[in-house]
């Protein structure tokens, strides 16, 4: 199967400043990479995702890079808010299997 | 759309009991996955069913676990006899059929969060 390993575990930002969460998975079959934000007591919200033939996408203030070569992907969000605290996941997608990263918290100080 | 809906959302319960979990999948998606959340193992794939057909159970941990999908509507996990290390949230997710525009997103129920005692 695959393996989706996700760092950093816990990330502390004041408010204003940018955040960056890596992945990193094995298999370059994986085609498909989502991001879930997790709230305390919700199920994980998917935030925004990257399919492998397209090397960043972007919606308002979040965004995805891709490296297929180095198989590596990341979420970065700029301007944090507050409301961004959370429980941040990474996935790929094998085979119709989404596999998991181990989540970042995310901390935004006011 | 009310999305993934999950009951129920707390379940207490005794060493031996018999569990069941309750998933409905969003109308018209074709997919459906059950997970488990713990700190330890972080989010792992248990089963998912495409068209109601089960493909792939090898993350189903022990035979006391099981799973049906008896339509395309409703979905259950079952755990019998129950066992304290059970104690996880049980998340249901569903994902649409994959088109050439649209990706196979995943959308996720609430979760049950069962305590075995």
């Amino acid at each position: 199967g695959e393996n989706v390993e996700q760092h950093p575990s816990t990330l502390s930002v004041q408010e204003g400043d940018s955040a960056v969460i890596k992945c990193t998975y094995s298999d370059s079959a994986s085609n498909y990479f989502p991001w879930y934000k997790q709230e305390l007591g919700k199920g994980p919200q998917l935030i925004i995702d990257i399919r492998s033939n397209v090397g960043e996408k972007k919606d308002q203030r979040i965004a995805v890079t891709l490296n297929k070569t180095a198989k590596h992907f990341s979420l970065h969000i700029t301007e944090t808010q507050p409301e961004d605290s959370a429980v941040y996941f990474c996935a790929a997608k094998l085979f119709n299997k989404f596999y998991f990263g181990s989540g970042t918290k995310l901390n935004v100080k006011p | 759309d009310a999305g993934v809906i999950q009951s129920p959302r707390h379940e207490v319960t005794e060493m031996g009991q018999e569990v069941t979990l309750r998933c409905k999948p969003i109308s018209g998606h074709n997919s459906l996955f059950w997970y488990r959340q713990t700190m330890m193992r972080g989010l792992e794939l248990l089963i998912y069913f495409n068209n109601n057909v089960p493909i792939d159970d090898s993350g189903m941990p022990e035979d006391r676990f099981s799973a049906k999908m008896p339509n395309a509507s409703f979905s259950t996990l079952k755990i019998q006899p129950s066992e304290p290390r059970d104690s996880a949230v049980y998340f249901c997710a569903s994902s649409p059929r994959a088109s050439r525009v649209t990706n196979e997103k995943l959308f996720f129920g609430s979760g049950t969060q069962l305590s075995v005692l």
